[in-house]
Formats: C-alpha cells, sequence, structure tokens
C-alpha cells in the first residue's frame, strides 16, 4: 500500500520568499506524480505531472522534481505571492495498484 | 470543456434518508473517481471507473455506499441509509486513463447528515 507524507503540514511565509514543499512516498514503483493545489472550499486543481522518467517538470514559478529511488519529490515556488495562499497536495500514480494516493497536504499561507 | 460537474453542491440530509450525489466526467475522459474528503482522514479514494467499468471499489466504506455509471457522461454515488458519519465533502474526478492523465476534480459535494 501506497502512503504520502508531506512535511511541512503548514508553513506561514513573507511575499516575496522562496519556498520548498516536500512529500514522500513508500512504494517508488510509480509511474507520475501529480502536485495539486486546493483553494478552501474548492476542488483540487493539477498544476504539475511529473513522469517516472523525468526529473523536473516546471510550470511559470513552479517547479516540481522527482527522485524516484528514495521516494521524494519537491514543489519550488519562487517569489511567492498572497495569491499562492492555498493547500498543496502531493499525488504519486502507482501503476501496479493502479491508484493515485494523496497526501494530506501542506497549507501555505503567503503574508503581504 | 466545463470541467467536472458536481451535483449538488450542498447536501443536508437527515439520518436515514437515502443520498445521491452526481457527477458529470469532461467530455473523452475514459477514467472516473469518487472520492471523499474529511479533516481526520484527508482525501479517500472510495471507487473508480474505466470505460464505465467498475475497477476498484475497496475503498468504499460499506455497504451502504454503491455508485454506478451508466454511460460514460454520468455517474451517480448512492449512500442509503445515510447516517452522521458520513458527513464530508465527495469529490468527483476524471482523466484519461487510470493515473496516466491529468485528473480533473469537480468542486465537490458538501454532505451533511443531521
Amino acid at each position: 500500500k501506497q502512503e504520502v507524507t508531506q512535511i511541512p503540514a503548514a508553513l506561514s511565509v513573507p511575499e516575496g520568499e522562496n519556498l520548498v514543499l516536500n512529500c514522500s512516498f513508500t512504494d517508488s514503483a510509480i509511474y507520475n506524480l501529480q502536485w495539486f493545489r486546493q483553494d478552501p472550499g474548492k476542488g483540487l486543481t493539477s498544476l504539475l505531472l511529473i513522469q517516472s522518467s523525468q526529473r523536473e517538470q516546471t510550470s511559470g514559478r513552479l517547479n516540481a522534481s522527482l527522485d524516484k529511488s528514495s521516494g521524494r519529490s519537491t514543489l519550488y515556488i519562487a517569489a511567492s505571492q498572497p495569491g499562492d495562499s492555498a493547500t498543496y497536495l502531493c499525488a504519486p500514480y502507482s501503476g501496479g495498484y493502479q491508484k493515485v494516493t494523496f497526501g494530506i497536504g501542506t497549507k501555505l499561507q503567503v503574508i503581504p | 470543456d466545463a470541467g467536472v460537474i458536481q451535483s449538488p453542491r450542498h447536501e443536508v440530509t437527515e439520518m436515514g434518508q437515502e443520498v445521491t450525489l452526481r457527477c458529470k466526467p469532461i467530455s473523452g475522459h475514459n477514467s472516473l473517481f469518487w472520492y471523499r474528503q474529511t479533516m481526520m482522514r484527508g482525501l479517500e479514494l472510495l471507487i473508480y471507473f474505466n470505460n464505465n467499468v467498475p475497477i476498484d471499489d475497496s475503498g468504499m466504506p460499506e455497504d451502504r455506499f454503491s455508485a454506478k455509471m451508466p454511460n460514460a457522461s454520468f455517474s451517480t454515488l448512492k449512500i442509503q441509509p445515510s447516517e452522521p458519519r458520513d458527513s464530508a465533502v465527495y469529490f468527483c474526478a476524471s482523466s484519461l486513463g487510470l493515473g496516466q492523465g491529468r485528473a480533473f476534480f469537480g468542486q465537490g459535494t458538501r454532505l451533511t447528515v443531521v
């Protein structure tokens, strides 16, 4: 069974800071990994999908890295803005289990 | 495309009543997922379909829960009878492939059972 851990659980930073969100997973035999954003009272929005053969994926100020062998992924947010405040969830897809497993998420607050 | 559409957005019902949640996936997506989200347990996968066929329902908590996908554009999640501990936000998501492609989520249905 895949287990996903996200550290830290919550993070508060001043606007403009660069920050890193961490995700670890127990089963390294993944097909891909997605990072999602969830705003309060809303559904999840897929930010980045990184394939198991890739090391990095970038979208604007977001950069996701993947180290499959060690079971780790990081989401780097550059020059954070108050609009980045949300919960960020990591979700690896285990081809063997044919399931996407979600972490609990990191709740980010960017202070103006 | 309007994205994944769920209805209703909010549902308040009395214990023992039947509740039906509805989902319209993105056109062309062949996989559909039902999730439940609570503060205590986070996002839990309840059941998922591929090409309208249920693939894995091991996440369905009890026999009170059932899901159907009669065609590629519609799915339902039913709880009968409902209990207060079923109160949660229920999300539907769709994708191309079981996990190979990005998953797109609906806005969710907030269910309160009193």
